[in-house]
């Protein structure tokens, strides 16, 4: 069973620090990890995606990469932004589940002006 | 076509009732989901949908939930006699499929919460 785990549960920093969300995974057979952001009682949006062929994926300010073979994956943020809090979710999908996704329970971003 | 629209936003039901949650992919998306997601916890999966065909079910849809896509497009999801403990919100998901738009990424919509009495 595919477990997926996020470290820290929550973190606050000051504005303009940068800073690294960290996904771990159990199963490395794994089609595809993607990052979402979660503002409070709304719903998920979609920050990256990373294929199992790749390695990293940048928008922005944002960079993902993604480590398979140990079950990886960081979510990295420079020069955070008041704007930047939120829940931060990774996702996996397996090779062989169908198209469903495997969850972690999230870091609860705080950046203070 | 903005993205996943899902209906009501809210729902306050007293325990016992019936109620049903109405998700509207983005167009062109032939696979649907459902998930759940508690306070404090990462969202739960459900079921989903290739085209009409509701293709995998978790463990957590139990008798009393029940999802439609008749035609392919929208998609319903009713609980039966509801209870507290499925208070919750309901999140809605689409993503195309065999199609060269097909990445695996999934769009999620702003999900309807459910408050149960």
């Amino acid at each position: 069973k595919q477990e997926v785990t996020q470290i820290p549960a929550a973190l606050s920093v000051p504005e303009g620090e940068n800073l690294v969300l960290n996904c771990s995974f159990t199963d490395s057979a794994i089609y595809n990890l993607q990052w979402f952001r979660q503002d409070p009682g709304k719903g998920l949006t979609s920050l990256l995606l990373i294929q199992s062929s790749q390695r990293e994926q940048t928008s922005g300010r944002l960079n993902a990469s993604l480590d398979k073979s140990s079950g990886r994956s960081t979510l990295y943020i420079a020069a955070s932004q008041p704007g930047d809090s939120a829940t931060y979710l990774c996702a996996v999908r397996r090779e062989t589940s169908g198209s469903r996704l495997t969850f972690g329970e999230g870091t609860q971003l705080t950046v203070n002006p | 076509d903005t993205g996943v629209s899902q209906d009501p936003r809210h729902k306050i039901t007293k325990r016992g009732q019936n109620v049903t949650f109405r998700c509207d992919p983005i167009s062109e998306h032939n696979r649907l989901y459902w998930y759940r997601q508690t306070l404090g916890q990462g969202p739960e999966f459900l079921t989903y949908f290739q085209n009409e065909a509701q293709l995998e079910k978790s463990r957590l849809l139990s008798d009393r939930f029940s999802a439609e896509r008749p035609k392919g497009s929208f998609s319903t999801l009713e609980i039966q006699r509801t209870e507290q403990g499925d208070s919750a919100m309901y999140l809605c998901a689409s993503s195309p499929q065999d199609s060269r738009a097909d990445t695996g990424e999934l769009f999620f919509g702003e999900g309807s919460r459910l408050t149960v009495l």
